[in-house]
């Protein structure tokens, strides 16, 4: 029963270094959502994706980039990492209109 | 208006206390509810969903007010185990768009 797994679970990165987090799940879900959470304040909406080949911006997509070329993965990618991107990031999935399943969180320091 | 509205809280409550959290919405066509939990720096984990008719699992109730456009959680005989932020969600779908919205969370503390 993995459910929704992120890889990887901590990371530094210095300022101009970019990366991939990636999101698996194994539910055949046709939605996946990427989050992050700064201390103290509420989740934010990155990205999203309603299937596989398609995405779309959330409330704070400036300096990300996602893409589902699989229908069981999500990735998001960081093409030049700033401080202000510290921060705990989470994957999540789900049915439409139903309840979301999340990643345990990739937690992401930038220097 | 914002789409989903939580009172930030904090919330201190003594052990075996009952409290209740509302989450307003904005959207009237809004289609399911859903309470999650979210302990310190983990994921959030789903605590219920919220039906029409009003659903109980345990020391926990949840309804949903469509006439008011807001949903409760309640917790009765409070344990130090609750401490934690409650999260609500409203999704809606139709027309072509997908919507799905967290409140920014209620903080729990159950004080001993």
């Amino acid at each position: 029963n993995a459910g929704v797994t992120q890889t990887p679970k901590f990371r530094v990165l210095k300022t101009g270094q970019s990366m991939t987090l990636l999101c698996a799940q194994d539910m055949n879900h046709e939605y996946m959502y990427w989050y992050r959470q700064d201390p103290g304040m509420g989740l934010r909406l990155i990205h999203y994706s309603v299937g596989e080949g398609t995405t779309a911006k959330g409330e704070v997509p400036d300096g990300y980039n996602v893409s589902r070329l699989k229908k069981q993965n999500f990735l998001l990618g960081l093409e030049s990492a700033a401080p202000s991107q510290t921060s705990v990031y989470f994957c999540a999935s789900s049915a439409a209109n139903e309840k979301l399943f999340f990643g345990s969180g990739t937690q992401l320091s930038v220097l | 208006r914002k789409e989903v509205e939580q009172d930030p809280g904090p919330f201190n409550v003594p052990e075996g206390a009952t409290v209740a959290f509302n989450c307003t919405y904005s959207n009237s066509a809004s289609q399911s509810f859903f309470w999650y939990r979210q302990d310190c720096r983990k994921e959030p984990k789903l605590l219920m969903s919220v039906y029409s008719s009003g659903n109980e699992d345990g020391r926990f109730t949840a309804q949903l007010n469509r006439a008011s456009q807001y949903i409760s959680l309640l917790i009765r005989d409070s344990k130090l185990s609750d401490s934690a932020t409650y999260l609500c969600v409203v999704t809606f779908s139709g027309a072509g768009s997908y919507q799905l919205t967290f409140g920014k969370g209620t903080k729990l503390s159950v004080i001993p």
